[in-house]
């Protein structure tokens, strides 16, 4: 069974600076996707960026970027020039692909607040 | 555009009382649906997917159901809500066919008093 870990419960970054979210997952599968969805206060899941793992280039969306590490099963989200309206619990996810159910797994969530 | 919609965003019901949210898509066919439910100071679990009109499969045992009775129409019940139940209800969908990411709705707050 695949697993995804969110070790930071609480994570603070002043406005304009760069903070990184930590996120490691466990699998057994080789053909997967990650995500990293955000969650504002309005409780609205927002998708913020993709991996493909077969992709090695790093996905980058923005001021939004991955840092994944396949063989670490290691896939963390770096925010830079950060913003109030980051302000958000950050989920990362897992997908296996291959199977017609494509479920999302969930690590707990890292709560980041950005402080003006 | 594909949008999806919850409804009710709010919703307090004593225990043993019955359930029903609805959750619909528009702007696609034949969607995989989804019923997540999140807890407080918890990731989401999922519950329930759709792949397709009457197909429902169920992740973990518990006191509620799904159906769908229309293509883009997906509904959770319950026939006598718990405690246990009270939590953040979210629906999503992703295009089927393709290995792609979930597109989640607005959400019900259940509290089960």
């Amino acid at each position: 069974a695949q697993t995804v870990t969110q070790s930071q419960p609480e994570m603070s970054v002043q406005e304009a600076e760069t903070v990184t979210l930590s996120c490691t997952y466990d699998t057994s599968e080789s053909n997967y996707y990650l995500f990293w969805y955000k969650q504002p206060p309005s409780r609205q899941m927002i998708l913020v960026i993709r991996q493909e793992a077969y992709k090695q280039q790093n996905a980058t969306e923005n001021r939004f970027s991955v840092n994944f590490q396949k063989a670490a099963k290691s896939f963390s989200l770096k925010i830079s020039d950060s913003q109030l309206g980051d302000t958000a619990m950050y989920f990362c996810a897992f997908m296996h692909y291959g199977g017609a159910t494509n479920k999302l797994i969930f690590g707990t969530g890292t709560l980041l607040a950005v402080q003006p | 555009s594909q949008t999806i919609h919850q409804w009710p965003a709010t919703l307090v019901q004593p225990v043993g009382s019955p359930l029903s949210l609805e959750c619909t898509v528009e702007g696609t066919s034949n969607p995989n649906l989804y019923w997540y439910r999140q807890a407080a100071g918890r990731g989401l679990q999922l519950l329930f997917y759709s792949v397709g009109i009457g197909q429902i499969s169920s992740e973990v045992p518990q006191n509620l159901s799904a159906s769908r009775p229309q293509d883009r129409q997906f509904i959770l019940s319950s026939k006598k809500l718990l405690l246990s139940d009270s939590g953040f209800y979210l629906c999503a969908w992703k295009a089927s066919g393709v290995y792609n990411e979930q597109f989640f709705g607005p959400g019900t707050r259940l509290t089960v008093l």
